[in-house]
């Protein structure tokens, strides 16, 4: 079946440095790929977005870059605060169905 | 503004016994509605999603069924749980932009 894989289950990072996530993902057709924040015990959040319609998308210290050549898309985060320490998935696929990756638990440390 | 509320906040159930989740949004008519399981410490697998009111897609089947009886609720369900259906179970919604919004989840333990 389709797949979404991130690559970095685990990420540290000094507070003030930038941190890179990485997927991949197998469904050509996908069209839509968005990335959510899960924090411990706790729901999700919807961090950003991005369409395939274009191959970057900034939004404050959020950027998310699109290959769709080599079907690869990222998520930066520039000047990482502790606040940004949680699970971060993303996620690929269409308008109504979508399939995830199995999360970069990014820790920033101080 | 729109709001999402999920019931029960947390159930531990028997193998065997029935099981019935409960999704509310208000706030926002139309919704596109979605229901999430997601494994203590993994990813999140979409399990249904509906446009409209009585109609529901399946997107894996994991002996779990869903309903949409009323424009803002959403209701997933089986007659017998499994071990494997423990976890974190989320409804979501979206504008029909694609972002969605979660709710708070029910935790799920199944002994």
């Amino acid at each position: 079946g389709e797949k979404v894989e991130q690559h970095e289950s685990t990420l540290s990072v000094r507070e003030g440095d930038s941190a890179v996530i990485n997927c991949t993902y197998t469904d050509t057709a996908s069209s839509y790929f968005p990335w959510y924040k899960q924090e411990a015990g706790k729901s999700l959040h919807f961090v950003i977005d991005i369409r395939s319609n274009v191959d970057r998308k900034q939004s404050q210290r959020l950027t998310v870059l699109l290959d769709k050549k080599a079907k690869r898309f990222s998520l930066h985060i520039t000047a990482t605060q502790p606040e940004d320490s949680a699970i971060y998935f993303c996620a690929g696929g269409d308008a109504y169905k979508v399939i995830f990756g199995k999360g970069t638990h990014l820790h920033v440390l101080p | 503004a729109q709001t999402i509320h999920q019931w029960p906040v947390a159930e531990i159930k028997a193998v065997g016994s029935p099981l019935s989740l409960g999704c509310t949004i208000k706030g926002k008519s139309s919704p596109n509605l979605y229901w999430y399981w997601q494994a203590t410490g993994g990813t999140l697998q979409q399990l249904f999603y509906s446009i409209t009111v009585g109609q529901v897609e399946s997107v894996v089947q994991l002996n779990l069924s869903a309903s949409r009886p009323k424009d803002d609720q959403f209701i997933l369900s089986t007659e017998k749980l499994l071990l494997s259906h423990s976890g974190f179970y989320l409804c979501a919604w979206d504008r029909g932009d694609a972002e969605q919004f979660f709710g708070p989840g029910t935790r799920l333990t199944v002994l």
